[in-house]
């Protein structure tokens, strides 16, 4: 079974302050990691993601996730924060498991930007 | 091509009607998944769909949820008897493989009396 843990459902910064997402998984097969974003009232987007090769991925808006095998995470970064970023994220991850593709989401954080 | 689309974007129904809600892909994505975000709470895997693959119904709540795909093209997810607890978004996804980044639609708000 996998599973997706994010510390912290509420997070707040100031506006061009890091942003620091948490996410931690668990897999007992390699998985693929993702980041998807949820602005008021609309479905969810794609930030970024991981699948295989380089660590350090970067998406779209300025953030970038590093997946670290050895403390089984995938914590998602912004150097500077801005009023646009204040959305839900979410991490995920799929794996194959049972002869399915299994995509597992983490509860979600909200991201508040206070100016 | 368009992206996923859902409808309807909003229903409001009575305790103990059923309701269908529809999922139209985006075209050429093998792989649809339906999700349930109830208020404040993240996105619970409810089904998913791969080709003409059995689907994989493990995250269907009770029976009264079943949800039906016509090879690759739109989905329709059927809840019968709705309660209360029903009440939540319900989000459709597709994906060019089951391993690729999925793709959102809106959702349907459902709403039960």
């Amino acid at each position: 079974a996998q599973s997706v843990t994010q510390l912290g459902s509420h997070v707040s910064v100031s506006e061009g302050a890091l942003v620091l997402l948490r996410c931690n998984y668990s897999s007992s097969v390699p998985p693929y990691l993702f980041w998807y974003v949820q602005y008021p009232n609309q479905g969810l987007q794609l930030l970024l993601k991981y699948t295989t090769g380089a660590t350090l991925v970067k998406g779209i808006n300025g953030f970038e996730a590093e997946f670290k095998k050895s403390e089984t995470s995938f914590h998602l970064t912004k150097p500077s924060a801005h009023m646009s970023d204040a959305a839900e994220y979410f991490c995920a991850v799929s794996a194959v498991s049972g002869g399915y593709q299994k995509v597992t989401f983490g509860i979600g954080t909200k991201l508040q930007v206070i100016p | 091509g368009a992206g996923v689309s859902q409808s309807p974007s909003n229903k409001v129904t009575e305790k103990g009607k059923d309701v269908e809600l529809r999922c139209d892909p985006i075209s050429g994505h093998t792989a649809l998944y339906w999700y349930r975000q109830r208020l404040g709470q993240g996105l619970e895997f409810l089904i998913y769909f791969q080709g003409n693959s059995a689907p994989d119904k493990s995250g269907l709540p009770s029976d009264r949820f079943s949800a039906e795909r016509t090879g690759e093209s739109v989905s329709t997810l059927t809840i019968q008897r709705t309660q209360q607890e029903d009440s939540a978004v319900y989000l459709c996804a597709s994906s060019y493989r089951a391993s690729d980044t999925q793709y959102f639609g809106p959702g349907t708000r459902l709403t039960v009396l």
